[in-house]
């Protein structure tokens, strides 16, 4: 069935670096990927909606300029998450849909730790 | 505005037992409503989904029935496995596109 895969896993950087955050739809060509973060006993967030070769969307709140999204072809999406603070600290997940409203896939999520 | 509210964790449960994790949400059009489960170390998969009022969606032992007039979405299961210990989660789409999903409910059973 249809993989998304997320790398990495986790991630442990010092406050001030950016991480990159990847996201890939391995047997289907994802038109579409979003973005979600989880903090500690709260729900998945939309932070963005992102459309290949277009400009993401950012939801409300969510600092586009400290969240790169880029989606450059239909497998590949990246969340750089730039000059990273802890209370960047979260669970990142991204999830990915081909055309014409096929369902959505998941990828495992990442956990990022800001020291 | 759209949201979901689902049944607060961990829950702990024997093998066997009966499961309900309760599940409400807001909606401002006609969602489509989902349960997706997130098994350790993988991402979140869809386990059953009700399009429309008074559907039930069920998958792997476990239903859901879409309650417009209780705007619930329960999941329940009659007899839970180790193997279903997971992480739970309620949501709901209006575009089929933009979900909106509960906290999540840890389900750990023992043998």
């Amino acid at each position: 069935g249809a993989v998304v895969s997320q790398h990495p896993s986790w991630v442990i950087c010092k406050s001030g670096t950016s991480v990159k955050i990847e996201c890939r739809s391995l047997d289907f060509q994802a038109t579409t990927m979003f973005w979600y973060r989880q903090f500690p006993k709260q729900s998945l967030m939309l932070m963005a909606t992102s459309n290949e070769g277009s400009k993401a969307t950012y939801e409300q709140g969510v600092e586009k300029d400290k969240f790169l999204i880029n989606h450059a072809s239909l497998t590949l999406s990246t969340l750089t998450v730039t000059s990273a603070h802890p209370e960047d600290s979260s669970f990142y997940i991204c999830s990915a849909q081909g055309q014409g409203g096929s369902p959505l896939h998941f990828g495992n999520g990442t956990r990022l730790t800001v020291t | 505005g759209n949201s979901v509210t689902q049944m607060e964790g961990p829950v702990t449960l024997s093998e066997e037992a009966f499961l309900t994790i309760n599940c409400t949400y807001t909606a401002t059009g006609y969602p489509s409503l989902f349960w997706y489960v997130q098994y350790p170390g993988e991402g979140l998969q869809l386990l059953l989904k009700a399009t429309k009022a008074d559907d039930k969606g069920s998958n792997k032992g476990f239903e859901a029935t879409y309650r417009k007039e209780t705007t619930s979405f329960h999941l329940e299961k009659g007899s839970v496995q180790v193997s279903d210990s997971a992480v739970y989660f309620c949501a709901l789409t209006i575009t089929g596109n933009q979900f909106y999903f509960g906290t999540g409910t840890s389900l750990t059973v023992i043998p």
